[in-house]
């Protein structure tokens, strides 16, 4: 167990639909990473959150947003869904605001659009 | 971050050592070797990281050749849970890359490591 925690495990949505996956980070951890994982990609780095404000912007597209809250959990919005969009999503944490020695990553969320 | 060069695929039998080789040619002198590894959609798992001298853990063995161009993944006694794919990647610790798109680690297409009865 990382002690990151993804909710829901699985998802299934129709297109052009909106859905919102949860990240909640290790204790007293304060970085948040979003990664995306599809079938034909590896892993892409999406976006992160330290201590609240975006700190640094992968490949995410116009369609996705995301937020990290006071208590430091964070959400992915993703909009305007498209069958493209079926893929893993991982959120991943750390102490600090880059990943200096391990990362730890959440089980993640298997999103199917329809 | 400096690109990695991995084989796609390995076989190894349960029980032997597995050597899993990267090839960092263009590594610069502050970027470290991370290893991680995948298990079957499972999120990813930190196993090793080092900067020039070996290092080992209770996961795995980490052998940096001295000229730092190549690393070695050693699991010591494979068993069938060390099937997944395994990503070798290097970059300067601690360090806001330009541009702030590539802060968050940068995985390739790793080595898928088969474990064989």
């Amino acid at each position: 167990d990382s002690g990151v925690t993804q909710t829901p495990k699985h998802l299934i949505t129709a297109t052009g639909q909106r859905v919102t996956l949860r990240c909640s980070p290790r204790s007293g951890d304060l970085s948040v990473y979003w990664y995306q994982q599809s079938l034909d990609q590896g892993l892409q780095f999406l976006i992160q959150y330290y201590n609240g404000e975006e700190r640094a912007k992968g490949n995410i597209l116009e369609r996705f947003s995301a937020q990290q809250f006071p208590d430091l959990h964070s959400e992915l919005n993703l909009s305007s869904l498209e069958l493209g969009d079926s893929a893993l999503y991982f959120c991943a944490s750390s102490p600090t605001g880059t990943m200096n020695t391990e990362a730890f990553f959440g089980q993640g969320t298997r999103l199917t659009v329809v | 971050d400096a690109k990695t060069t991995q084989p796609p695929s390995m076989d190894c039998a349960e029980g032997r050592a597995a050597n899993l080789p990267c090839n960092h040619s263009t590594i610069s002198g502050n970027e470290y070797v991370y290893w991680y590894r995948q298990i079957h959609s499972q999120g990813p798992q930190y196993i090793i990281h080092g900067l020039k001298n070996n290092e080992t853990n209770e996961m795995a063995s980490l052998i940096i050749t001295e000229d730092r161009k190549s690393s070695t993944l050693i699991l010591p006694h494979a068993t069938l849970r060390d099937t997944a794919v395994y990503y070798c990647i290097v970059r300067v610790p601690g360090i806001m890359y330009s541009g702030g798109s590539a802060d968050g680690l940068t995985f390739g297409k790793g080595t898928h490591l088969i474990i064989q009865p």
